[in-house]
């Protein structure tokens, strides 16, 4: 089993602070998937990279690949209690497409 | 918005009772997964499933578990005879194009 290792396990931030939260491994990954997960629901996608140094944004989120795809961050700008979440990344190999190995989340929260 | 949905929400049973848990995927989907989660631990992966086959299983997914897609829209987790530690949370999810699309999940509790 490839671990992800996710960091800080825990982060509290006030509204308006910037974040970043890191997924690594020493495995190298297909393709990798950053996903928001509430209390008592299923994980909802937010993004996938899939090219080692890929950048995406997707509004104040900017998700990163290693070059190596061996890991990826997670940056928030100018977050909002809105962000308050567990947020996971999850990562899958060139045999076994789609099997996610999940890494164990860091929840964050954002206070007014 | 097309959406993975699962039923029932939450399901209590007593040990050693048989369980199926049920799945729509999304319509044009055509890899299906379950996972489960342990309260308070990580999402796990259990079994993938492509083309009324399974494709690959996890070592959690002995023999008391099942797959089935009896229909053109049902995919179904049966748990033959639950255990205390088949208690967690079962998410469903279809895939397209790399993006995995989760179902709200069925709290397992077995008791």
């Amino acid at each position: 089993t490839q671990l992800l290792e996710q960091s800080p396990q825990f982060l509290s931030i006030q509204e308006g602070e910037n974040l970043t939260v890191y997924c690594n491994s020493s495995s190298v990954f297909s393709s990798l998937q950053w996903y928001r997960q509430e209390p008592g629901e299923g994980p909802v996608l937010l993004v996938t990279v899939v090219t080692g140094g890929e950048v995406k944004k997707l509004k104040r989120l900017t998700f990163q690949f290693g070059d190596a795809r061996k890991d990826s961050s997670l940056h928030i700008t100018a977050a909002q209690p809105g962000d308050t979440g567990l947020y996971l990344c999850a990562g899958d190999q060139a045999d076994s497409w789609g099997k996610l190995q999940f890494g164990a989340g860091t929840q964050v929260v954002v206070t007014p | 918005e097309p959406e993975v949905t699962q039923t029932p929400s939450h399901q209590v049973t007593q040990m050693g009772q048989e369980v199926i848990l049920r799945c729509v995927p999304i319509s044009n989907h055509l890899y299906f997964y379950w996972y489960r989660q342990i309260l308070g631990q990580k999402v796990e992966f259990l079994v993938s499933f492509y083309n009324n086959e399974i494709s690959e299983k996890s070592e959690i997914f002995d023999d008391q578990f099942s797959v089935e897609r009896p229909d053109g829209s049902n995919f179904t987790l049966k748990i033959r005879s639950t255990k205390l530690e088949d208690s967690a949370m079962y998410f469903c999810a279809s895939i397209l194009d790399r993006e995995a699309f989760f179902g709200q999940g069925t709290r397992l509790t077995v008791v």
